[in-house]
């Protein structure tokens, strides 16, 4: 089982919608990730934070805000979204370090229906 | 232009056989590479990691292999069972900012 939590599994929600996508882990990593997956596509970086601050912004609409409250917690925060932006969401984490303990670890996702 | 691409989209093979899939890439200096299982709507789970300065590495039946020469890395399952049919897919890991980025994958179905 993997130790990053995503909720909600399944989020439906309107083109005027604001809602929040959560993300948690508790094993003491200090990098956390948002990535986008379409159906049969690999998933694409949106956001790298490092020891809570934003790193990596890959060039993504403002509609979509990253939040990073504090080393444990992930959000990403939706708003105006468009039908285009439904999309499996996957929140992920890595630990410092080289070796093995570069490996980044997935939650299993967050399914978002915009209508 | 950069690009990471696995060998064809879907590889269909016996049990018992051993898969391989390959991961090319082009204009990336990756510090490690991973390789990943993802299933059908879940999340990607960590298979096994690969440093550039290392040739091979194994894990129970599978192996990778890591040449920043030929700029590829193949990965091997060995005695295949129905149980690994997925979609395996490549990540290459840059050194600094913390980025890793996704081949397309390769959908591996193992026919008993």
């Amino acid at each position: 089982d993997t130790e990053v939590t995503q909720t909600p599994k399944h989020l439906v929600m309107g083109m005027t919608n604001k809602k929040s996508l959560k993300c948690e882990q508790h094993m003491g990593h200090r990098a956390m990730y948002w990535y986008k997956q379409k159906a049969k596509k690999p998933p694409e970086l949106m956001f790298v934070y490092s020891y809570e601050k934003l790193s990596i912004n890959e060039s993504v609409p403002s509609r979509f805000s990253p939040e990073c409250p504090n080393s444990s917690l992930l959000n990403l925060h939706l708003h105006a979204l468009q039908p285009e932006d439904s999309a499996l969401y996957l929140c992920a984490s890595r630990s410092p370090g080289t070796g093995d303990r570069n490996t980044i670890y997935f939650g299993e996702g967050s399914w978002l229906t915009v209508v | 232009s950069q690009k990471i691409e696995q060998n064809s989209e879907a590889l269909n093979i016996q049990e018992g056989k051993t898969a391989t899939l390959t991961c090319n890439y082009t204009n990336y200096s990756p510090a490690y590479l991973q390789w990943y299982r993802q299933d059908p709507g879940r999340g990607p789970v960590f298979l096994l990691l690969i440093r550039e300065n290392e040739k091979e590495k194994r894990k129970e039946r599978l192996k990778v292999t890591f040449d920043t020469t030929l700029k590829q890395s193949l990965f091997h399952i060995t005695a295949s069972q129905p149980a690994d049919s997925a979609t395996y897919l490549c990540a290459l890991g840059m050194e600094y900012g913390n980025k890793l980025v996704f081949g397309a994958g390769t959908i591996l179905r193992v026919k008993s």
